[in-house]
Order: C-alpha cells, then structure tokens, then sequence
C-alpha cells in the first residue's frame, strides 16, 4: 500500500520562507504533486517532480528525494494570500494514473 | 483550453432524498474522470473514477453511485441521503497517461439535513 504524511499545521510570517514536508512509504510510484487549496475552494496545481531534485516556479519551488523518501514544498516571499492547505500526493503506478492524496498541511501566515 | 465545469456549488438536501451532482469537461477528449470527498480539514477520498464511457470503478463501498453517459460527462447520485453524506465534492478530470495535473471542478458542498 501507500501512505503519505503531512505535517496538520504550520505558521509563517509574512515575507519569510516556509518549508511544507511531505514523507511516504510507497513500493513504487511514477511523479508527486503539490496542490493548493484555499479553504472552501478546489486544489490548483503547483508543481510536479519524476525525478529528485528541486523544481523552481517563481516563489515556489518542490523538491524529491526518492532514496529518502520524501519531498518538499518551499515557499519563498510569503504573501497573506498563501494562507491555505497545501496537498502533497502521488501518482501511482497502476495503468489508471491515479493520485494518491495526503491530508494536507495548513498554513497560516501571520503578519 | 480545457475547462471542467460542476454543479450546484451548494446544495442543502434532507436525510433520505436523492441526489444528482454533475460534471462536465470542454477541450478534451477521453479524459479519466474522478469523484472525490472531502471532509473538514481532511483529504481527498477517491469515490469513483472512471476512464471511459459506461466504465466506472468504486473505491469506497457507500451510499453513492456514478456514472458516465458521455465521454465528457461524469454524474454522482444517490438513492436515498444519508447525514454522513455531507462533505465537499470534488469532480476532476486528468489526461490518461504518466505525469499530468489532475483538474478540478469548483466543487459542492453538499448539507444533508
């Protein structure tokens, strides 16, 4: 089976720098993704790693160690409007393609 | 561009009436089609997914059904609500190959009363 972890909460200042981690056990998988969700809202996507290493998109930036088994999301610049649920999951390896979802980790910027 | 519209984005239902939630996709064309729930503060639960026409695969025996009547077209229904059946809906579609985004439809927060 997979099981993905994600800290429940998290709190950041305003302009600061945030690091969202996410840890799995899985046999086998193909990418992971991050998605953000504002609260009452749908998941957008953020990013996507195959292979480790870290992938840059402006402010934020996703990172994969799969030897270590776990990524992270870095939030660079903190706005307020970043406040929310970031959810980390992975794509399976069964010919559905499906995503395997974490719980997700809020959080809160304070200014 | 390919879009994913669902709908109602609320709906207050009581205990024991039926339910149709519907979920449209533009721009695309035999996308895999996916129901998840989520409660407060939690996941997202896969319900259905479905990767064709007719074709509709559960993951969570419950009260709930799908279903796929045209290539863009995904419904969720049920006979008869229940209260735990409240929740955020989420409808989403995602290409069916290796290493693409899954989309989302604005979701429904669904109230059985």
């Amino acid at each position: 089976g997979q099981n993905i972890d994600q800290p429940t909460e998290m709190t950041a200042t305003e302009g600061a720098i945030v690091q969202i981690n996410c840890t799995y056990q899985t046999s086998g998988f193909n990418g992971l993704f991050w998605y953000q969700q504002h609260a009452g809202e749908a998941p957008t996507f953020l990013s996507y790693n195959v292979l480790d290493g870290l992938e840059e998109k402006g402010r934020f930036s996703s990172f994969l160690s799969r030897s270590k088994g776990y990524s992270y999301l870095l939030l660079k610049e903190l706005q307020m409007k970043d406040s929310a649920s970031y959810l980390c999951a992975l794509q399976g390896m069964d010919s559905n393609y499906q995503l395997i979802w974490g719980a997700g980790t809020k959080l809160i910027i304070k200014p | 561009s390919q879009t994913i519209h669902q709908w109602p984005a609320t709906l207050v239902q009581p205990v024991g009436s039926p339910l149709s939630l519907e979920c449209t996709v533009e721009g695309t064309s035999n996308p895999n089609l996916y129901w998840y729930r989520q409660a407060a503060g939690r996941g997202l639960q896969l319900l259905f997914y479905s990767v064709g026409i007719g074709q509709i695969s559960s993951e969570v025996p419950q009260n709930l059904s799908a279903s796929r009547p045209q290539d863009r077209q995904f419904i969720l229904s049920s006979k008869k609500l229940l209260l735990s059946d409240s929740g955020f809906y989420l409808c989403a579609w995602k290409a069916g190959r290796m290493n693409t985004e899954a989309f989302f439809g604005q979701g429904t927060r669904l109230t059985v009363v």
